[in-house]
């Protein structure tokens, strides 16, 4: 089946210490999306690629970076700089010309 | 960027139907109306949308007001695994990003 892949499920980081989570999708859809969602909030959008090698800041990038390489993977990247990174991330994509986004099931990120 | 509202939570009994409603003052006429929801720990999950018109599928029913300032998401006989946060959403820009407000949550009552 079809789908989008998010790993780990759940992360643990250090303080001052960069981590990359995990985003495939076999879907063949063009655009990605990662999305950052905090206990009783809606989600917010950290980055945006609608083709390889190319990404749009969302509202909230700053201390994220991601790469699009490959149309099927689009890792995100949490640095030292984000302040306040424990949070729920979600992982989204969307087919050129369709309506429906298609999530993954998240990745948790703990800072201890 | 146009904005929704939605109340923060909502009661309904087991397999009676559902209204969730959603206000949308601020649309253009180009934004389509989406409708998510989420279980818990999970990612959201398309619900349905539309643009003028009411829409109907497998999951739920969607009217639209005919100013569009406001719709309506109408599960027709609710189950415990309707359970979830429903986000109403307003589709915008060129990359047509999904702008997330904080939802409703609907708590199914056996």
């Amino acid at each position: 089946d079809g789908g989008i892949t998010q790993s780990p499920k759940y992360l643990f980081r250090k303080e001052g210490q960069n981590v990359t989570l995990s985003c495939e999708q076999n879907l063949n859809h063009d655009a990605m999306y990662w999305y950052r969602q905090d206990p009783g909030q809606g989600l917010r959008l950290i980055y945006y690629s609608q083709i390889v090698n190319d990404f749009q800041k969302g509202d909230i990038a700053e201390g994220y970076s991601v790469s699009r390489e490959k149309k099927e993977s689009f890792p995100l990247t949490v640095t030292s700089a984000q302040k306040n990174p424990t949070a729920f991330y979600l992982c989204a994509s969307r087919r050129t010309g369709g309506y429906g986004y298609t999530f993954g099931s998240g990745t948790r990120l703990t800072v201890v | 960027d146009a904005k929704t509202t939605q109340p923060n939570s909502m009661e309904s009994n087991e397999e009676e139907p559902v209204h969730l409603p959603c206000n949308h003052s601020t649309i253009s006429g180009t934004d389509y109306i989406h409708w998510y929801r989420q279980l818990p720990s999970q990612g959201p999950e398309y619900v349905i949308h539309g643009l003028t018109s009411n829409v109907n599928n497998r999951m739920a029913s969607l009217a639209i007001a005919e100013d569009r300032k406001s719709s309506t998401l109408i599960l027709h006989r609710a189950t415990l695994r309707d359970a979830a946060v429903y986000y109403c959403i307003l589709r915008q820009g060129s990359a047509r990003q999904l702008t997330f407000g904080s939802g409703t949550q609907l708590t199914v009552l056996p």
